[in-house]
């Protein structure tokens, strides 16, 4: 079926260096992608989102690059810092729209080192 | 704005006993989204409501997960008779019309023992 992957399940950074966080997914009829961060016992947690008419969107200290022609998705944190230290989900809405059931993807733990 | 509540945030229960779990939207979210994660698998959908209707059940896994919205405000999901595989977090979300992004809640943990 389709679906939604990340190529990394861990990933361990320095305090500081920037973080890149990877995403494959297989609807090539998705338009719409959300990163989401996890933090223990809480909800996943908006970060930034993208539709699929652009291919690279910055938040705060965040990116979002999305690449159509390999169906890659990517979270880029710069400096990273110690409260980033989470599990990052990316979704994908198949079905248009910015509304409407979201497919996520098995999630990425980041580990920031002091 | 007050966030997603769920409630209770932690449950445990014997194979075939009942559970209800709660849900209070964003005040005034007309989307209310029901989203589990199994141990070690994704955050799977399991249906989503507009106002007190069911837009989506699709992702509902079979006949003893039932989810009510009464009046549009709070929904409940109940599992009964619960199974060890029902085990997990269960997590609600909100949003207002077609704004962009849900609001997650913390999450009801389910233990199935």
């Amino acid at each position: 079926g389709e679906s939604v992957g990340l190529h990394l399940p861990t990933l361990s950074v320095q305090e500081g260096d920037n973080s890149i966080i990877n995403c494959a997914y297989s609807n090539s009829a998705s338009d719409y992608f959300i990163w989401y961060k996890q933090e223990s016992g809480k909800g996943p947690q908006f970060i930034i989102d993208i539709r699929s008419n652009m291919d690279k969107r910055q938040g705060q200290r965040v990116t979002v690059l999305l690449n159509k022609t390999v169906k890659h998705l990517s979270l880029q944190i710069a400096a990273t810092q110690p409260g980033d230290s989470a599990v990052y989900f990316c979704a994908e809405n198949p079905y248009g729209g910015s509304q409407g059931n979201l497919i996520f993807g098995k999630g990425t733990k980041l580990s920031v080192k002091p | 704005e007050a966030g997603v509540t769920q409630f209770p945030s932690h449950s445990v229960i014997e194979k075939g006993q009942t559970v209800t779990l709660r849900c209070d939207p964003i005040s005034g979210h007309d989307n209310l989204y029901w989203y589990r994660r199994v141990m070690g698998k994704e955050i799977k959908f399991l249906l989503h409501f507009v106002k007190e209707s069911k837009q989506d059940e699709s992702g509902m896994p079979n006949n003893r997960f039932l989810a009510e919205r009464t009046g549009g405000t709070y929904s409940t999901l109940k599992v009964q008779p619960a199974e060890l595989e029902d085990s997990g977090v269960y997590f609600c979300a909100s949003s207002l019309g077609d704004r962009i992004g849900y609001t997650f809640g913390s999450g009801t943990r389910l233990t199935v023992v």
